[in-house]
């Protein structure tokens, strides 16, 4: 089945620092979404991004679908953007395949 | 408009015991997905329903299995609980194939 690795593992900034997370998938997509967990556990939506690039606020992604690979953006970081952030690729009904995640933890 | 409500959002079973995890999808929504979530695993897919077939299954054993009502409501259960069962179970929705797939808030289960 399709691999989806994220990179770094882990990643430790000062607020208002810059941050990529990439995201490497090992076949053509039609779909794929960053998600954000919080420290309760919910998935939050960021983007849904099969191709191109999209922004919400500080936040950015581009996916070039035809080399396999997705960037997160994060501008100006604060605080509560710290967790984990997941991207996945959808490969069949219902189900995403998910990258390992990178842990973000934004220090003040 | 609603998201996607999952409950109950914490318990604690123990071993041999049962459970039922529910779920209600985005208002519209026929899709439901399930996922768990370990430490060690990461996420990982259990099933997914439509119109109340499921569609889709993950590698995961019998004991888990799942349904869908007509309301498009699903609700998973997990019977002769183990130690290992212990994790964050996520319930998904979505309204059409390969479009956004929304996550509730999940349920943690302890299994003692």
């Amino acid at each position: 089945g399709i691999q989806v690795e994220q990179s770094p593992p882990d990643l430790i900034l000062q607020e208002g620092a810059n941050s990529t997370l990439r995201c490497n998938f090992s076949d053509s997509v039609n779909n794929l979404q960053w998600f954000h967990q919080n420290p309760w556990g919910q998935l939050i939506n960021l983007f849904y991004i099969p191709s191109g690039t999209k922004q919400n606020g500080r936040l950015s992604a581009t996916t070039v679908a035809t080399e396999r690979y997705s960037l997160l953006y994060i501008s100006s970081s604060q605080t509560t953007d710290s967790g984990v952030y997941f991207c996945a690729v959808w490969t069949s009904y219902g189900k995403l395949t998910f990258g390992q995640g990178t842990i973000l933890t934004v220090h003040p | 408009k609603a998201g996607v409500t999952q409950t109950p959002r914490y318990l604690i079973k123990t071993r041999g015991q049962q459970v039922t995890l529910s779920c209600s999808p985005i208002s519209g929504h026929r899709s439901v997905s399930w996922y768990q979530q370990t430490p060690g695993q990461g996420l990982q897919f259990l099933f997914e329903y439509f119109s109340e077939t499921q569609r889709n299954k993950g590698n995961f054993p019998g004991r888990f299995s799942g349904r869908q009502f007509s309301n498009s409501r699903s609700e998973m259960n997990v019977s002769t609980l183990e130690l290992g069962d212990s994790a964050l179970y996520l319930c998904a929705s979505s309204g059409l194939t390969g479009n956004t797939i929304y996550f509730g808030e999940g349920s943690w289960l302890t299994v003692v």
